[in-house]
């Protein structure tokens, strides 16, 4: 399977609460990075974690990475209507490689 | 501050014609990577670029499809002989090129092969 596999695929939550979404890798990485699609749009970013760096957070946004494990996880608080997207983590690697490498994403349906 | 900007937003083309899609980075940025994107899927790389150099293309098909970052004006990812599988969305991204490449992307264009 490719490089930074979300789960779930898909998740249904209520307004106010929280969001958990997960990610997992496969190979050593330079930085983590999640991105927030809404539907027919183009992404946008929303936080970065290093790979010495073990938990970040940006608003109500929270970002955690184990490298051990070769996963990250996302966790969104007090979710709102206009949270719903697709949200997807992308890899950087070390080395010359310098793309990102995508997964396939979580849908987060947020209910009013 | 405009950030990354890509034209056109949406493009119809018939199958044998050929897509042009253009790409200009952020400001300061000389480094620009282009992804495609296909129904419920995430981004797969395709080709990466500096100014008049292609340093990573191992994501383009090699074949029909070319990309270009001219030392004057923007990018451009040319698809020739269009065929019903290059309908999807591409993006392109640019950044600085610093240590943690923080990407900042465009809104696509959106490719439909009738």
């Amino acid at each position: 399977s490719q490089q930074g596999e979300e789960d779930p695929q898909a998740l249904s939550i209520q307004e106010g609460e929280n969001a958990t979404m997960n990610c997992s890798y496969k190979t050593s990485i330079n930085n983590l990075q999640w991105y927030r699609q809404n539907s027919g749009r183009g992404l946008v970013h929303l936080i970065l974690i290093r790979s010495n760096e073990r938990e970040k957070h940006s608003g109500r946004l929270r970002v955690t990475l184990d490298t051990s494990k070769k996963s990250s996880s996302l966790l969104i608080t007090a979710s709102r209507a206009a949270d719903t997207a697709s949200y997807f983590c992308a890899t950087l690697h070390g080395g010359s490689a310098r793309q990102l490498t995508f997964g396939s994403g979580t849908q987060l349906t947020v209910l009013p | 501050n405009a950030g990354v900007m890509q034209n056109p937003r949406h493009l119809v083309r018939r199958r044998g014609q050929e897509a042009r899609l253009r790409c200009s980075p952020m400001k300061g940025h000389s480094h620009v990577y282009w992804y495609r994107q296909l129904p419920e899927e995430g981004l797969k790389f395709m080709v990466y670029l500096q100014k008049e150099n292609i340093i990573d293309e191992s994501g383009m098909p090699k074949e029909r499809f070319s990309a270009e970052f001219p030392k004057e004006g923007p990018s451009i990812l040319r698809i020739q002989q269009v065929v019903r599988g290059d309908s999807a969305a591409y993006f392109c991204a640019s950044s600085q090129g610093t240590e943690n490449n923080e990407q900042f992307f465009g809104p696509g264009t959106r490719l439909t092969v009738l």
